[in-house]
């Protein structure tokens, strides 16, 4: 399978602890994407790197959110304390070229979280 | 105000039937304007794209801009059971895709 990987791809936690997904874009893919989807509503940007550096982050990413992509490969996303309310799909995209982000881009199958 | 409106359904149509899908938005900047269809649990797949105002058909699908009054719509031909699935719309600026609600959609054989 050639396609943005995403792990785990499920993932139950109580409230207060860690976790952390994984991303592991299409090879060669420079930009990279996380977004977060809940129940009923469509996805929402939370930041993007281009190679290893970060260059946005949506307010959405509260100072318990961290991500990276340290060798500009592949990248997590952490969530510390966890909160109900971070109960989500976590989804993963990247494309092989800025210009071009609109066609090129692809979409992992999302790392689903419930905080419980 | 969201920035991208739309009517999250949910919508049931008998085999065979054009199904009209559509999104409002506010902002000006938006470039692109982008359909994805979501299965569930599974993350979005691009149908189709446009950049200006007009009409762009794909086989059963026919995506509509018209920016004048910010407003998208997609439309399917000959409806299948497959085409049951969630469609987003979605737009772009910058580096930013801006995703509407989606419509869940089920087609009845």
């Amino acid at each position: 399978d050639t396609g943005v990987s995403q792990n785990p791809r499920h993932k139950i936690t109580k409230r207060g602890q860690n976790v952390t997904f994984r991303c592991d874009p299409i090879s060669e893919h420079n930009r990279l994407y996380w977004y977060r989807q809940t129940l009923g509503q469509g996805p929402e940007f939370l930041t993007y790197f281009q190679n290893e550096a970060q260059l946005e982050k949506s307010r959405l990413l509260s100072d318990r959110f961290s991500a990276e992509r340290p060798k500009g490969s592949f990248s997590t996303l952490e969530i510390q304390r966890t909160e109900q309310g971070d109960s989500a799909m976590y989804l993963c995209a990247s494309s092989p070229n800025p210009a071009r982000i609109v066609n090129t881009i692809y979409f992992g199958e999302g790392s689903w979280l419930t905080v419980v | 105000q969201k920035e991208v409106e739309q009517d999250p359904g949910p919508l049931s149509v008998p085999e065979g039937a054009i199904v009209s899908l559509n999104c409002t938005y506010s902002n000006s900047a938006f470039q692109y304007f982008m359909w994805y269809r979501q299965y569930s649990r599974k993350g979005p797949e691009l149908l189709m794209y446009t950049y200006s105002s007009g009409n762009k058909e794909d086989g059963r699908f026919t995506a509509q801009v018209d920016k004048s009054s910010k407003y998208i719509s997609l439309f399917i031909r000959d409806s299948q059971p497959s085409d049951s699935a969630t469609y987003l719309c979605a737009m772009m600026t910058g580096n930013q895709f801006y995703f509407g609600t989606g419509t869940s959609l089920t087609v009845i054989p």
